[in-house]
């Protein structure tokens, strides 16, 4: 696509649900990062890949948090037993190169209300 | 660790005035920066970067910012401010390195007439 994409664009679930946020890329990027956005405290990293390595994984608040990337491409962020301290907005980025050297191109991000 | 602090959380301006957006760094070397953008409903877009050079540089839509080194600063300016540029505005550092990019907490920026 022309862009990066993210899907569900709202997501209303219950205490203690699984949720699972996408992320497709911008075709051939090979950086991808999530970042969570909570009200008034900007922007939060969650986690970073880059081509086939090792994903960091520094940002993740907690075990319930985690992250794959199939084919290199799309990836899916995934909340266990979601709190309501989780609520808040995801945003997945994309870049085609390392991070120092190019900028971010991001997706309108999933809103998760966790009631 | 990189850090970065926008002073201001919300800012009001009149349509034609003159805007800076304030934006502080922690980094030890010399930081790569990046001011952007995030209108209502939106995904974030880039305004402008500095690696290295001249430390005025040029963005889009008019704006422009300048790196000064002595005071770990990187202040997003514009001459004459539109009402559409009223909008949630972050400055970011990065660094050599798989690192990522860590964002300000932003500065909301309202238009008056």
């Amino acid at each position: 696509g022309a862009g990066v994409s993210q899907s569900p664009s709202n997501k209303v679930t219950e205490k203690g649900k699984d949720v699972e946020l996408r992320c497709d890329p911008i075709s051939g990027h090979t950086a991808l990062y999530w970042y969570r956005q909570s009200l008034g405290q900007g922007l939060e990293f969650l986690i970073y890949f880059q081509g086939n390595s090792a994903p960091d994984k520094s940002g993740l608040p907690s075990d319930r948090f985690s992250a794959e990337r199939t084919g290199g491409s799309v990836s899916t962020l995934t909340i266990q037993r979601t709190q309501q301290e989780d609520s808040a907005v995801y945003l997945c980025a994309s870049s085609p190169t390392t991070l120092n050297t190019g900028e971010l191109f991001f997706g309108e991000g999933s809103r998760l209300t966790v009631l | 660790a990189q850090s970065v602090t926008q002073p201001d959380i919300h800012i009001t301006v009149s349509e034609g005035a003159s805007l800076e957006l304030r934006c502080n760094y922690s980094y030890g070397a010399t930081p790569y920066l990046f001011w952007y953008v995030q209108s209502p409903g939106q995904g974030l877009q880039l305004l402008l970067k500095y690696f290295s050079g001249d430390t005025l540089v040029q963005g889009i839509k008019g704006f422009e910012a300048e790196f000064k080194r002595s005071q770990s600063s990187f202040n997003l300016r514009k001459p004459s401010v539109h009402w559409s540029d009223a909008a949630e505005y972050f400055c970011a550092v990065g660094a050599t390195g798989n690192t990522p990019l860590v964002f300000g907490k932003g500065t909301r920026l309202s238009v008056i007439a």
